[in-house]
């Protein structure tokens, strides 16, 4: 069973802070790797994508990524109270092509307070 | 506007009597996907599509049925609904068969089953 693993939250950070989302998955084979931000009755959008070792930085955020652990996470910096939503962490596992074989992870909640 | 358009958006109905819920992009993607969304649960796809007349089994298809006669269009059957089919839909589609490809997610259908 191909899994991928979120704490489910919630996670409270103060307004300002660095907040830390992270995900572990269970397949080795996993090629790339996207975390969803999903705000409260809303669908999902795509704020990042990684495929490399290390971390790749948008604006605010920066994913990392390590295949060896199996791990990847989404750092926030100077955390917003519009940055509150539901984290999902999506895994890729890359044969057959495409998003046929996109996981999701159960989500991370995350509460920035003013 | 570049969308997936979902219909409805909420949904009442009695077991066993069939339904669709249609999905439209006009991004010209190629690949396109249903998912269902329950608490705890997270995101789980329910069927996706490759490309015209090309459907494929995710992790929960059972109860449920599509179709891909044209690009644009993948809508999402229930033929005989029951209660635990109560859920939140979302559609998706991505332009291509590539990984990195990134999600592209409707509104969402929230589908009550008595």
């Amino acid at each position: 069973q191909k899994e991928v693993e979120q704490n489910s939250g919630p996670l409270s950070v103060p307004e300002g802070a660095i907040a830390s989302l992270n995900c572990t998955y269970s397949d080795r084979g996993s090629q790339s790797f996207f975390w969803y931000r999903q705000y409260s009755g809303k669908s999902p959008e795509l704020i990042m994508f990684i495929y490399s070792n290390g971390d790749k930085e948008d604006g605010r955020f920066t994913a990392q990524l390590n295949k060896a652990s199996q791990y990847v996470s989404l750092l926030i910096r100077d955390s917003q109270p519009s940055d509150s939503a539901t984290y999902l962490c999506a895994v890729n596992l890359g044969y057959g092509g495409s998003q046929g074989n996109l996981i999701f992870g159960k989500g991370t909640k995350l509460s920035v307070k003013p | 506007e570049a969308q997936v358009t979902q219909n409805p958006r909420y949904l009442i109905t009695v077991t066993g009597k069939k339904l669709t819920v249609t999905c439209s992009q006009n991004m010209n993607h190629e690949y396109m996907s249903w998912y269902r969304q329950d608490p705890g649960l997270g995101l789980r796809q329910i069927y996706y599509s490759m490309n015209v007349e090309v459907t494929d089994k995710g992790d929960v298809p059972e109860g449920y049925k599509v179709s891909r006669k044209e690009k644009r269009n993948f809508p999402l059957i229930l033929e005989s609904p029951s209660p635990n089919q109560t859920s939140l839909y979302f559609c998706a589609s991505s332009l291509n068969r590539d990984d990195n490809s990134p999600l592209h997610f409707g509104n969402g259908t929230r589908l009550t089953v008595t």
